[in-house]
């Protein structure tokens, strides 16, 4: 059974800083990797999908990477700002199209 | 842009009540998943349609838990008695490649 690991669980950071958050999955048969974001209370945002061929994906600030074969995969943000202050939970996509999460990170950019 | 819709957003119920959560997905998304999340952790897939058709239900607690989709659109997750572990965030998604779900707002149940 395909389990997700997301170190740490909560992150504090000052505003401006670089920032890297990670996830590591136990069976390396998997479809893609996704990052998505969840404010407090509120529904999951997709913000980046990696194919399994592929290494990384950009957008903006975010930078993902996926290394499938040893099961890892980070979250880099550059130049955190408050607002970007929410849980980032890593799922990744199995032979049956399903996600499976990992518990998240909470991250706090202080201003 | 389109949205997965869910209601109600809040929902306070007694032990022993049943309760009800309603989705409606993104029009012409073949595919819908409801998920349950416990406060502190990620999501977990609960049931899975393609179409009407259940794909997968495995991890449903059928014996209070029952899920419909009759015209393979909008869906009704029904909840026949609530236990206090009930207590957590429904989320439903939807897709229409497999690859990338939209996930709706989410209902937070609370059992007293």
């Amino acid at each position: 059974k395909q389990e997700v690991t997301q170190i740490p669980a909560a992150l504090s950071v000052p505003e401006g800083e670089n920032l890297v958050l990670n996830c590591s999955f136990t069976d390396s048969a998997i479809y893609n990797l996704q990052w998505f974001r969840q404010d407090p209370g509120k529904g999951l945002t997709s913000l980046l999908l990696i194919q399994s061929s592929q290494r990384e994906q950009t957008s903006g600030r975010l930078n993902a990477s996926l290394d499938k074969s040893s099961g890892r995969s980070t979250l880099y943000i550059a130049a955190s700002q408050p607002g970007d202050s929410a849980t980032y939970l890593c799922a990744v996509t199995g032979s049956a199209r399903q996600l499976t999460f990992g518990s998240g990170t909470q991250l706090t950019v202080l201003p | 842009e389109a949205e997965v819709a869910q209601s109600p957003r809040y929902k306070i119920t007694e032990k022993s009540q049943a309760v009800a959560f309603w989705c409606d997905p993104i029009s012409g998304h073949a595919t819908l998943y409801w998920y349950r999340q416990i406060l502190g952790q990620g999501p977990e897939l609960l049931v899975q349609f393609q179409d009407e058709s259940v794909v997968d239900d495995s991890q449903l607690p059928k014996d209070r838990f029952s899920a419909e989709r009759l015209k393979g659109v909008d869906s009704t997750l029904k909840i026949q008695p609530a236990e206090l572990g009930d207590s957590a965030m429904y989320l439903c998604a939807s897709s229409t490649d497999k690859e990338t779900q939209y996930f709706g707002p989410g209902t937070r149940l609370l059992v007293l």
